[in-house]
């Protein structure tokens, strides 16, 4: 079965300084990767997906099938990034449902 | 256009007490979903639904219930709350499960006493 690995519970850094959540996935076959944000009492909503290779809010994020990472990035971070950032997986043989890691909260201090 | 609607936001029962939490779409959505979010684990799937008169488990279905006979509701039924059910619950809809068609409602924060 699929599983999504965000090892950091918690990440603090100081606004302007760079920030990198991580998000290790197993899955032997071509996943969909997803990067969801969930700002304080609100919905989670979706910040980036890996098909896109978009920028997002300053946000990137790039799959590396070879170490199954597809670890958040940005270069300036911003008091209003702090929130919880979700990874997330999907696979066409399990329906696309989405399986979630842990969440890593970021906290970025002015 | 309201997207994903759930009540109730807030709920404080007591053990082996039952209720049900709302969910409503209004975009015709055919994929529906329960998760429940707990600290260091995420959202964990407990029941979905792929149309009208279709459910199916998810990773933790235990002490849940639900049904679906409108495209647009789907509720989530405690039989018997226990603590362990203290939790926030999220339902998402979609055109598909697909992560890029999700839309998630605003959360439903159980606490069992």
């Amino acid at each position: 079965a699929q599983r999504v690995t965000q090892p950091e519970k918690l990440l603090s850094v100081f606004k302007g300084a760079p920030v990198e959540l991580k998000c290790n996935y197993s899955y032997s076959g071509s996943p969909e990767l997803f990067w969801y944000v969930q700002y304080s009492r609100q919905r989670l909503q979706l910040l980036l997906r890996h098909i896109s290779r978009e920028s997002i809010k300053g946000f990137t994020a790039d799959l590396n099938k070879g170490e199954t990472s597809f670890h958040l990035k940005k270069p300036f971070a911003q008091e209003e990034d702090s929130a919880m950032y979700y990874c997330a997986l999907s696979v066409r043989n399990a329906g696309n449902m989405l399986t979630f890691g842990g969440g890593t909260r970021l906290m970025v201090k002015p | 256009n309201a997207g994903v609607t759930q009540t109730p936001k807030f709920q404080v029962l007591k053990t082996g007490q039952s209720m049900t939490l709302q969910c409503a779409q209004d975009m015709n959505h055919e994929y529906m979903s329960w998760y429940r979010q707990d600290p260091g684990m995420g959202l964990r799937l407990i029941h979905y639904s792929v149309g009208a008169g279709i459910t199916d488990q998810g990773e933790v279905p235990n002490g849940y219930n639900v049904s679906r006979s409108t495209t647009e509701d789907f509720p989530l039924r405690l039989l018997s709350a226990a603590p362990s059910q203290t939790s926030v619950y999220f339902c998402a809809s979609g055109r598909t499960a697909n992560g890029n068609t999700i839309y998630f409602g605003e959360g439903s924060w159980l606490t069992v006493v």
